[in-house]
């Protein structure tokens, strides 16, 4: 019974590809978030929604777009792709305001740009 | 400009041995301070956190130490097994900030029989 589910798990596409990854969670969180490991393991955040909304929006290039259908889900979609676009891009879940019970993350996408 | 440095990179800790990861951040704005654990091909999993204005927090063999004064907060793992076995990274929180979670840059342990 996964809490926060991502798809795919492994993705390998050529430069110039658009892709999309999936991301849905069953915690009844109300806020969802899109991070980016790099090939050193620094995790930086990218995108979060609450509630549908977007509320963080960090100097992301505009070829990444996420959308949330709604509060379970949240997508990630990304054109024209770049070869420093291959990283594990992370989906996570939490409530707001709580940060106590911290963030439940996804087992991760990871990207390949070749 | 990195918010919340960590070290060491890398560890490598006896089988028993105590293993100390440092981190250090600068925005006092932060007002919670987690530690998250991640094994090969999965997601981060919150450990332990702790709130700015109290100084240890301790679960089971692990424990947080907090200094606000000198902005700096430490993991150690008591009795150190290998499965204990990750890399671990220090955070922050801004909970006014859309629960913007900052990470350090990890630590890679390596807990050896």
């Amino acid at each position: 019974d996964t809490a926060v589910s991502q798809t795919p798990k492994y993705l390998v596409t050529q430069m110039g590809n658009d892709k999309s990854i999936k991301c849905e969670q069953n915690l009844g969180h109300d806020t969802m978030y899109w991070y980016k490991q790099d090939s050193k393991k620094f995790l930086k955040i990218m995108f979060s929604y609450n509630n549908k909304e977007l509320i963080i929006n960090e100097t992301v290039p505009n070829r990444f777009s996420p959308k949330s259908p709604d509060k379970a889900h949240l997508n990630l979609h990304i054109n024209s792709l770049e070869l420093g676009d291959s990283a594990v891009y992370f989906c996570a879940s939490s409530l707001l305001g709580r940060s106590w019970d911290g963030y439940t993350f996804g087992s991760g996408t990871r990207l390949t740009v070749v | 400009q990195q918010q919340v440095k960590q070290s060491p990179q890398s560890l490598i800790v006896q089988k028993g041995g105590i293993s100390i990861i440092n981190c250090a951040y600068e925005n006092t704005a932060f007002d919670y301070f987690p530690w998250y654990q991640q094994f090969p091909g999965k997601g981060p999993a919150l450990l332990i956190a702790i709130r700015p204005d109290v100084s240890e927090k301790k679960e089971g063999r692990f424990t947080i130490s907090f200094n606000k004064s000198a902005k700096q907060f430490s993991l150690h793992i008591m009795d150190s097994q290998p499965g204990d076995s990750a890399t671990y990274f220090c955070a922050a929180i801004l909970t006014g900030g859309g629960n913007k979670l900052t990470f350090g840059t990890g630590t890679q342990l390596k807990v050896e029989l």
